[in-house]
């Protein structure tokens, strides 16, 4: 079955511009959960939705927002940018349901960075 | 507050053996690991949960002590293709309402030499 799928993969933007991420899950994956990776930070969870809600939610401001479509389909946004945003930014899906986390799929993520 | 890998990096030669472990000061449901090759999505490995229930590959072996929130990581005979960063994310016991919220360390470099 198709994996996850994140676009695009790549992009540069500027300072104060705004950009939107999208992640497609794998075909019956309710969850979506996103996560910026870079080398000082590592993997930095970000949030995560099920069933178009917002489950949970990291420690990072308010210019990071998303959501989740009803075909599970998740995008999100990074407004008004900073040279601190540049990053991989990783999706990840996962049935959803139960009292854990499951396995979590990752896509090859979207690298962004800003000038 | 990321949970503690240690240690930071091992270099083996193919057929040795490695421990890879991971501390948290929180109290924890479960602890997850991935692997992520350079350039690449991280993979899953193995989640171990609290009360002992463990899903993974059968090549994987791990275990986790819930006294002291730690869990460990144990790859014997490596192959080349074992080469990676690993990485454990912990989820806290919050009654389940931590789902998909993985805190993860900052990883273990592992590199493994013909």
């Amino acid at each position: 079955k198709a994996g996850v799928t994140q676009t695009p993969r790549y992009l540069i933007k500027t300072r104060g511009q705004q950009v939107t991420l999208s992640c497609s899950p794998i075909s019956g994956h309710r969850s979506v959960s996103w996560y910026q990776q870079t080398p000082g930070q590592g993997l930095q969870f970000l949030f995560e939705y099920f069933s178009e809600t917002q489950r949970n939610k990291g420690n990072f401001p308010g210019r990071f927002s998303g959501r989740q479509f009803s075909n599970s389909r998740s995008e999100m946004n990074v407004s008004t940018l900073e040279l601190g945003d540049s990053a991989l930014y990783l999706c990840a899906s996962s049935w959803g349901s139960g009292s854990y986390t499951g396995e979590l799929f990752f896509g090859e993520g979207s690298r962004l960075t800003v000038l | 507050q990321q949970p503690v890998q240690s240690p930071q990096a091992v270099i083996l030669r193919e057929g040795e053996d490695a421990v890879i472990n991971c501390s948290s000061s929180k109290a924890l449901y479960s602890v997850h690991w991935y692997r992520q090759k350079h350039g690449e999505a991280p993979v899953f490995l193995m989640i171990l949960l609290k009360g002992g229930e463990q899903k993974g590959h059968d090549k994987i072996s791990a275990s986790f002590n819930e006294k002291k929130q730690q869990s460990s990581l144990y790859l014997t005979a490596s192959q080349l293709s074992y080469s990676g960063t690993y990485f454990c994310g912990t989820e806290e016991d919050a009654g389940g309402t931590s789902y998909g919220k993985l805190t993860f360390g900052q990883g273990t470099i592992l590199t493994v030499h013909p």
